[in-house]
């Protein structure tokens, strides 16, 4: 079965410092994957995806994500962070043959002023 | 362009009741999905649809019951409710564009509470 992990609950970084969310991935065939973000009281909203081509995925909000086959991961990225970008984190990936995706258990962000 | 939204917002049951959470969709999407989300756990797919008339299970479907008589809603039930049903539930659709892209687009969730 496909399945992602976030090895980490929570990530603390100072405003203006370059950030780092980490997801590794495990699934059979090519990964299709995302990135969600949560914001307090709000549903999920879609910031990035990689279905195939470049390594490197550029999303909403100067997010982006590399795409490491390697290493099965794929981490969200952002150059300069902002206390705004402090919210729950979910990497995702299609299940096998279905519209369905499997979600990882999410990762805190907190960006400190 | 009200997108996807869901009702009740919050809601408060005792157990034993029934409580039906609903789900609107303006895009006409073909799919729609319930998740509820729990600390820990993450989001966990009680339920899909791939079109009217057509629902399947999802990884958590026990105690829980759906139906999508039209494309734009996807009504879940709870038939008795338990306290391990509490949780927040979100609402997702989405649709097969060419070159296969997959994303979901949420509802503001439902806030249920089973006293």
């Amino acid at each position: 079965a496909q399945s992602v992990a976030q090895p980490e609950d929570q990530v603390n970084v100072a405003e203006g410092n370059p950030l780092t969310v980490k997801c590794t991935y495990s699934v059979s065939g090519n990964p299709y994957l995302f990135w969600y973000v949560q914001y307090p009281n709000r549903g999920l909203q879609f910031l990035l995806k990689y279905i195939t081509g470049d390594n490197l995925v550029k999303g909403s909000y100067g997010f982006e994500a590399e795409f490491n086959k390697s290493q099965t991961s794929f981490h969200l990225k952002k150059p300069s962070a902002l206390v705004s970008d402090s919210a729950l984190y979910f990497c995702a990936v299609r299940d096998t043959g279905f519209q369905k995706l499997v979600f990882g258990t999410g990762t805190r962000l907190l960006v400190s002023p | 362009d009200a997108g996807i939204t869901q009702s009740p917002r919050y809601k408060i049951t005792e157990t034993g009741r029934q409580v039906t959470l609903m789900c609107h969709q303006t895009w006409s999407h073909s799919y729609m999905f319930w998740y509820r989300q729990d600390l820990g756990h993450g989001l966990r797919l009680i339920y899909y649809s791939a079109a009217a008339d057509i629902t399947d299970k999802g990884e958590v479907p026990d105690g829980y019951v759906v139906s999508r008589s039209k494309t734009e809603n996807f009504p879940l039930t709870l038939e008795s409710a338990t306290r391990s049903q509490t949780s927040v539930y979100f609402c997702a659709s989405s649709e097969v564009k060419a070159g296969g892209t997959y994303e979901q687009y949420f509802g503001p969730g439902t806030r249920l509470t089973v006293t």
